[in-house]
């Protein structure tokens, strides 16, 4: 079946604009995870939601990233004024379910490569 | 001090050496453990979880240590295709991965 879709792949931004990255999860998994990933690391944690509920946002690293998952299914991660060190891959990965205690397989996505200028 | 550690290489090997890595882990991030594999300009995949039992995958084995809160991954037989990074990654409590930074792997013939 399809895996986890993210689009764009590759986004250009000017230092100052906001940009839009979408994420289309596995159908029926209930957790979605956000990481960001710089050259030469691992992908570090941004947000998770379980359905529509953001339980964790604790790797945001300031309020120009927001994200959402208004219905549950799909969501998006908004960086407003993007600056030189947003640049990053954003991968996005899902689960059937996460609880306490408790690991899921988190698949992956391919990611948004995203540049700012 | 990060919570998952592990030595970025680059590790370069001849093909059919036997290869290891290893990493170590903090308090928070010791919940469940796993290997990533990850091609350049690829995504993170799952290559195996690690159980304190130790866990073999055909050529590849991982053990975790709890009271020395180390992880490691042995590749034994070394092919052209296991070149890559490979992701130490431990969970926190709520189920986010905490990865390393990776460990690169050339395999050369």
């Amino acid at each position: 079946g399809a895996g986890v879709s993210q689009s764009p792949r590759y986004k250009v931004a000017k230092r100052g604009q906001d940009v839009a990255l979408r994420c289309d999860p596995i159908s029926g998994h209930v957790s979605l995870f956000w990481y960001q990933q710089a050259l030469g690391q691992g992908p570090e944690f941004l947000t998770y939601f379980q359905n529509e509920a953001q339980l964790d946002k604790s790797g945001l690293p300031s309020d120009r990233f927001f994200a959402e998952r208004p219905e549950g299914s799909v969501s998006t991660l908004k960086i407003q004024r993007t600056q030189q060190e947003d640049s990053a891959v954003y991968l996005c990965a899902s689960s059937f379910f996460s609880r306490k205690g408790y690991q899921e397989t988190q698949y992956f996505g391919p990611g948004t490569r995203l540049l700012v200028l | 001090r990060k919570e998952v550690e592990q030595d970025p290489g680059p590790f370069n090997v001849p093909e059919g050496a036997t290869v290891a890595f290893n990493c170590t882990y903090s308090n928070s991030a010791s919940q469940s453990f796993f290997w990533y594999r990850q091609d350049c300009r690829k995504e993170p995949k799952l290559l195996m979880s690690v159980y304190s039992s130790g866990n073999e995958d055909g050529r590849f084995t991982a053990q975790l240590n709890r009271a020395s809160q180390y992880i490691s991954l042995l590749i034994r037989d070394s092919k052209l295709s296991d070149s890559a990074t490979y992701l130490c990654v431990g969970t926190s409590n709520t189920g986010k991965l905490i990865f390393g930074q990776g460990t690169t792997l050339q395999v050369k013939p």
